[in-house]
């Protein structure tokens, strides 16, 4: 079946970097997201990755997919307090023609200053 | 602005009421869903049209129901045979439903039952 697993939290200091995990099992996954939602918010698209990608990069922010391991992870450059949100790692495959994602439980980040 | 928009952002219901929420965008997108978001949890699908005038039921319909009469609006109603509604709900559109196409999201809204 579609499963989404993320470690459930991760603490840094302002100015480290901050490295989320995910995992998935869907082989057949063509795209993968990174919301970020802050507190009582609603999810913001930081930024997906093409499955046929190995990395991307955006500024701050670098996405690693290892295919082959199934694993997705997001790297956070020169982390600052205003980071601080719950991180969601997101899949949709080739298979779906409906659009749905399937959803981590999300990865609270605390930067501390 | 382009954007999605939901009202009200907090929500109370009374236990044997029905009450709906709202969900508008003006991106112009086909496709619209709603998504529910319980504490410690990712977003579980409830319902999500394709085009107007259709839906269908995603992961978690139960107790909940939905209208697509207008291509710019989804509303839901969580309905009494809803035992647990209390949860963060998010309304989200994309401009067509197929792989590849960014999903884009409302505010959300708190519905808490009293």
């Amino acid at each position: 079946g579609e499963d989404v697993e993320q470690s459930l939290f991760l603490s840094v200091r302002e100015g480290d970097s901050s490295v989320i995990n995910c995992t998935y099992t869907d082989s057949s996954s063509t795209y993968l997201y990174w919301y970020k939602q802050e507190p009582g918010a609603g999810l913001q698209l930081l930024t997906y990755i093409f499955s046929n990608m190995d990395m991307k990069q955006d500024q701050r922010l670098t996405v690693l997919l290892n295919k082959k391991d199934k694993h997705l992870s997001l790297r956070i450059a020169d982390t600052q307090t205003g980071d601080s949100a719950i991180y969601f790692c997101a899949e949709i495959h080739g298979s779906s023609n409906t659009g749905k994602l399937i959803f981590g439980q999300g990865t609270t980040l605390q930067v501390k200053p | 602005d382009g954007g999605i928009t939901q009202s009200p952002k907090y929500l109370f219901r009374k236990e044997g009421q029905n009450v709906t929420l709202s969900c508008e965008q003006n991106l112009n997108h086909d496709a619209m869903y709603w998504y529910r978001q319980d504490p410690g949890q990712g977003l579980r699908l409830i319902y999500y049209s394709q085009i107007v005038n259709d839906f269908q039921k995603g992961d978690i319909a139960e107790g909940y129901s939905v209208s697509r009469e207008k291509k710019e609006s989804f509303p839901l109603t969580v309905t009494s045979a809803q035992k647990n509604p209390t949860a963060f709900y998010l309304c989200a559109s994309s401009s067509d439903s197929y792989s590849g196409n960014t999903i884009y999201f409302g505010e959300g809204s708190w519905l808490t039952v009293v």
